[in-house]
């Protein structure tokens, strides 16, 4: 299995709703990533995952809750957003020791989030 | 710095034309280079990594260290190409995980 699945697809939520993303792998990548993606942009690194330990949290509001419950998930818990928030959520995986080669990152379909 | 410059938002071209995307870099230590491609409605996908040296869909990127760039190019542009594509690069040797992306080239290819 080569892909990097997340759940829900769409999501619209209010500001005071309380909901979570969800992305799973299973290529064995010990590595584990959220992105932010607004339209025609690069994806902006929000938290990093290696060893299901968080690594790096790219000053994140705390209104974006992330967890990694075991090698293969990683889940994104949202409350309380505001609508500057809503933008294309991409998860993605990799090998988590960096190395010569092998440091490609696989992205999931992302779930387009819209805050109401 | 750690930084990765696309210099063109837009490149269109038509139908069989050469296609070719700059890409510049700066990293202190070793980077490992990537092209991915994100076309409209679908995932972010790697197109090519330097290290592999290979050609797919008719696309190749050589990294020239001496110029600090990663150009992706393809001799043919087919109309299926168009997309948004990214440049991206990842450091190693050190602890770090993140990929730096560039802020994209949006190809169209004209029929």
């Amino acid at each position: 299995d080569t892909e990097v699945t997340q759940t829900p697809k769409h999501l619209v939520m209010g500001m005071t709703n309380k909901k979570s993303l969800k992305c799973e792998q299973h290529m064995g990548h010990r590595a584990m990533y959220w992105y932010k993606q607004k339209a025609k942009k690069p994806p902006e690194l929000m938290f990093v995952y290696s060893y299901e330990k968080l690594s790096i949290n790219e000053s994140v509001p705390s209104r974006f809750s992330p967890e990694c419950p075991n090698s293969s998930l990683l889940n994104l818990h949202l409350h309380a957003l505001q609508p500057e928030d809503s933008a294309l959520y991409l998860c993605a995986s990799s090998q988590a020791i960096p190395r010569q080669g092998g440091n490609e990152q696989y992205f999931g379909p992302g779930t387009r989030l819209t805050v109401t | 710095a750690q930084r990765v410059t696309q210099p063109e938002k837009l490149l269109s071209v038509f139908k069989g034309a050469p296609v070719e995307l700059k890409c510049n870099y700066s990293y202190s230590g070793s980077p490992e280079l990537f092209w991915y491609v994100q076309y409209s409605r679908q995932r972010l996908q790697l197109l090519l990594r330097h290290i592999s040296r290979e050609s797919i869909k008719g696309f190749t990127a050589d990294l020239n260290k001496g110029e600090t760039s990663f150009h992706l190019k393809k001799p043919f542009a087919q109309e299926e190409d168009s997309a948004m594509y990214y440049c991206a690069l990842s450091g190693y040797g050190g602890a770090t995980n993140k990929l730096i992306f560039g802020t994209g080239t949006l190809l169209a290819v004209q029929p």
